[in-house]
């Protein structure tokens, strides 16, 4: 399975754009991006996920690389209710998704 | 629209103990998969099904066994409760590359 990097720990004022990365340098043509995030003492949540093009919906924006072997999460106006510990997986279709450690954010008031 | 309802919420199981954690989606989602969390750690794959009637086992299987009789429901067995399952467990079903979580089952075994 392709793997993903992320940063451990990220912080982001109140009011403000987050911009999450993520390096996935041995992707293959087949996997899609995916993002999740995970608040406290809830289960996972779906945020995103795209293939070549940067994908945009209520929630946040993907921004892919065009080499796809690095995206970015963006969290346009941060607020407290973001802080989340967010995952970047890789997945084909509908196969089971593979979670690393993700990125713990936290939102500065 | 209730998704992915786990029961029980959170459980203390004496080791050795049969315990089987419930999952039922209302989606109709042909996929289905368990996680287990340990404190501070990622979701780790314990079984998965991709269809009523098949189950594969994921990264972490040994301890765990599952069924599929149908499309909703998909439970989680410890056939013999240790120690090292103590852990958070998280049901989830999927389609067209969206995974939906439920809220979990925090199991402590003693």
């Amino acid at each position: 399975d392709a793997k993903t990097t992320q940063p451990n720990s990220m912080e982001s004022n109140e009011e403000e754009p987050v911009h999450l990365p993520c390096n996935h340098s041995t992707i293959s043509g087949t996997d899609y991006i995916h993002w999740y995030r995970q608040l406290p003492s809830q289960g996972p949540e779906y945020v995103i996920h795209g293939l070549t093009s940067n994908v945009n919906n209520r929630m946040a924006s993907l921004a892919i690389a065009e080499d796809r072997k690095s995206s970015t999460l963006i969290l346009h106006r941060a607020t407290l209710r973001d802080a989340a510990v967010y995952y970047c997986i890789l997945s084909r279709g509908n196969e089971k998704l593979t979670f690393g450690t993700g990125t713990r954010l936290t939102i500065i008031p | 629209i209730a998704g992915i309802t786990q029961a029980p919420t959170s459980q203390i199981l004496a080791a050795g103990r049969r315990m089987t954690l419930r999952c039922t989606q209302d989606m109709r989602h042909n996929a289905m998969y368990w996680y287990r969390q340990d404190l501070g750690l990622g979701l780790r794959l314990i079984h998965y099904s991709n269809t009523a009637g098949t189950t594969g086992k994921g990264e972490v299987p040994d301890g765990y066994s599952v069924s599929r009789a149908n499309t909703d429901d998909f439970p989680l067995t410890l056939a013999s409760a240790v120690p090292s399952q103590t852990s958070v467990y998280f049901c989830a079903s999927s389609e067209r590359g969206k995974a939906f979580f439920g809220q979990g089952t925090r199991l402590t075994v003693v």
